[in-house]
């Protein structure tokens, strides 16, 4: 069956460095895959998509890629703050059409002023 | 409205208590879906609606929990007999219909259901 995997533990960075988050995934070649953002007591918020014939995509301080081969994600926050610190999402179109989303368990951050 | 509505934004229910979740989506979103957020977990697919049609329902863990939009845009779930291992955050999602490659959910802040 088709599994997402994001790391478990919390990463806490300095502030002003870059967050690196991997999303890993299985048995699947998404259409596009999703990086949403949510905060303690708050649905998550969409921040980028990306689709599989595309390598990377930016916005603002966020940077995404894709790597269709390694089956694989890299979600990137440069210059990090500490309104930064939060769980961070990733989301396939897992073959079921409809538009539906499969979601990971979500990774937190954490940055340290 | 400018956002995802859900109601009430928190609920306590007892075990066997019946339920109902409200979701006002974004105006013009076709597409709405729920989700059931467990702590420290992602989201967990339950259901599926374009319009007023419930396209997709598979992700609905028992044939307690029941959803409808009868008028494709408020939407309902319903929980019949609570249990505690309903107890989660219920999330609805509203989105453009999909053309080239999807599009990204707009959410509600959720609904947390405590069963006791």
């Amino acid at each position: 069956s088709q599994k997402i995997e994001q790391n478990s533990e919390a990463l806490n960075i300095q502030e002003g460095k870059t967050a690196t988050l991997t999303c890993n995934y299985t048995n699947y070649s998404p259409a596009y895959l999703q990086w949403y953002r949510q905060d303690p007591g708050r649905g998550p918020v969409f921040l980028l998509l990306i689709r599989e014939n595309e390598k990377e995509k930016r916005k603002e301080r966020l940077k995404v890629t894709f790597d269709t081969t390694l089956k694989q994600s890299l979600f990137h926050i440069t210059a990090s703050q500490p309104a930064d610190s939060a769980t961070y999402l990733c989301a396939l179109d897992f073959p079921y059409g409809n538009n539906r989303l499969a979601f990971g368990k979500g990774n937190q951050v954490v940055v340290i002023p | 409205g400018a956002g995802v509505s859900q109601s009430p934004r928190y609920k306590v229910a007892k075990r066997g208590q019946d339920v109902a979740l409200r979701c006002d989506p974004i105006s013009g979103h076709v597409s709405l879906f729920w989700y059931q957020q467990a702590l420290g977990q992602g989201p967990e697919f339950l259901t599926y609606f374009q319009n007023e049609a419930q396209l997709d329902k598979s992700g609905l863990p028992s044939d307690r929990f029941f959803a409808e939009r009868p008028e494709g845009s408020v939407s309902t779930l319903k929980i019949q007999r609570t249990q505690q291992e309903d107890s989660a955050v219920y999330l609805c999602a509203s989105s453009l219909p999909p053309s080239t490659g999807g599009f990204g959910y707009t959410f509600g802040s959720g609904t947390r259901l405590t069963v006791v």
